[in-house]
């Protein structure tokens, strides 16, 4: 079953506005939750983590949220730009070291 | 971190054939997994490949379909056996150290087609 879900297949925004993508997990032991970038004939890109212990990192224009009681976190991109469009994939480890993806939202920056 | 060079990139098959990856790592790596990407899904996770002995495979993948070696901590290859159409679709190896907090390598991946 798919412990890792990213629910929105896509997402458009308008260059400069932020873009928000969702992700929800079902496994609570999952130790770190991270997004990777991929864009076409290419492998995927870690972008950011965030520990299980925390409940947000930033970096540069990326920050990530998580909800531990709601088993949710999120990707804020602010500004968005148009480099910014490609998929983007949430996933988490388990204490195997195992990445699991979710389905993945591809995100289209709009001029 | 680490960088990947996956080969071959893409590749159409013969149902009934085999199929070899390479995935060679610039640095020592701890960890080594193999995923596949069927089009339009997630990336699934096949095996873990150890160094030095049999690979950790995920439930619905087996050795004999996915023969996994590692001989040293740069280097490892996938192959696919006995190929049929429903074999068509990326496979992406990927790599790191065991502090999950920076993520894992990925190689480009290798688009397989099975005709």
């Amino acid at each position: 079953d798919q412990q890792v879900k990213q629910n929105s297949p896509s997402l458009s925004v308008q260059e400069g506005r932020i873009s928000i993508l969702n992700c929800d997990y079902t496994n609570s032991m999952f130790d770190y939750f991270l997004w990777y970038k991929k864009y076409p004939a290419e492998g995927p890109t870690f972008l950011i983590s965030i520990s299980s212990i925390k409940d947000k990192n930033e970096d540069g224009r990326f920050t990530v949220f998580l909800n531990k009681s709601a088993k949710h976190l999120s990707l804020h991109i602010v500004p968005s730009q148009p480099g910014d469009s490609a998929v983007y994939f949430c996933a988490a480890t388990d204490s195997w070291g195992k990445l699991q993806f979710g389905a993945g939202t591809q995100v289209v920056v709009t001029p | 971190s680490a960088v990947i060079s996956q080969k071959p990139s893409r590749d159409i098959c013969q149902r009934g054939t085999s199929l070899t990856i390479q995935c060679q790592v610039d640095s020592q790596v701890t960890m080594m997994f193999w995923y596949r990407q069927q089009p339009g899904q997630s990336l699934t996770l096949i095996a873990t490949a150890n160094q030095g002995s049999e690979a950790t495979y995920e439930s619905g993948f087996v050795i004999d379909k996915f023969p996994i070696s590692r001989p040293n901590l740069t280097f490892s290859t996938l192959t696919v056996s006995n190929m049929s159409p429903e074999d068509s679709s990326i496979y992406l190896c990927s790599g790191g150290q065991t502090h999950l907090g920076r993520g894992y390598t990925f190689g480009s991946g290798t688009r397989l087609t099975v005709v």
